[in-house]
């Protein structure tokens, strides 16, 4: 069956550190994968989008890396902060559900300082 | 700047009543959009998405129900809704389809 698969437990990192969260997938070939933060109550926040021959994409203190073959995401947080506390979710757009994205259970992320 | 708005904010409704929930999207033409709802803990799931006015693809079988009568409005209805249409309900769009998606701030919607 097709899954994606986020950390369930929430990750606790201390300020400054860098987080790491993972997201992997089965049986997809997808086209984009994009991450998004999502803070309790409001709707999802577009971080970043990678492409399924990009290997890394950065943008400011994030990070993600795409491995077609592991079929993994790593999402990294640098210098990490307190605000950063969030819910981040990976979703996959694949060409057999018509692009439309296909969403992950989210990893709850807690930095304390 | 693009802007999108969802109302109400939350909603409390009993079982079999009927629902609508709107959602329009300022600073922007023919955006694709986009219903999803999200179980507690839960990924979103993709109700219905459209591309254009009057296109409505359905994901999901259930008793709700979408619709897009001008270029920038989309609304989520039910006839009779059920307990089990209890979450949290997100209007979503995008420029160019599986790329990425600009939420609204949702709905919380407890039927009851």
């Amino acid at each position: 069956s097709q899954k994606i698969e986020q950390n369930s437990e929430a990750l606790n990192i201390q300020e400054g550190k860098t987080a790491t969260l993972t997201c992997n997938y089965t049986n997809y070939s997808p086209a984009y994968l994009q991450w998004y933060r999502q803070d309790p109550g409001r709707g999802p926040v577009f971080l970043l989008l990678i492409r399924e021959n990009e290997k890394e994409k950065r943008k400011e203190r994030l990070k993600v890396t795409f491995d077609t073959t592991l079929k993994q995401s790593l999402f990294h947080i640098t210098a990490s902060q307190p605000a950063d506390s969030a819910t981040y979710l990976c979703a996959l757009s694949v060409m057999d559900s018509n692009y439309q994205l296909i969403w992950g259970a989210g990893t709850k992320l807690i930095i304390k300082p | 700047s693009q802007t999108i708005h969802q109302w109400p904010a939350t909603l409390v409704q009993p079982v079999g009543s009927p629902l609508s929930l709107e959602c329009t999207v300022e600073g922007t033409s023919n955006p694709n959009l986009y219903w999803y709802r999200q179980a507690a803990g839960r990924g979103l799931q993709l109700l219905f998405y459209s591309v254009g006015i009057g296109q409505i693809s359905s994901e999901v079988p259930q008793n709700l129900s979408a619709s897009r009568p001008q270029d920038r409005q989309f609304i989520l209805s039910s006839k009779k809704l059920l307990l089990s249409d209890s979450g949290f309900y997100l209007c979503a769009w995008s420029v160019i389809v599986g790329q990425e998606q600009f939420f609204g701030p949702g709905t919380r919607l407890t039927v009851l």
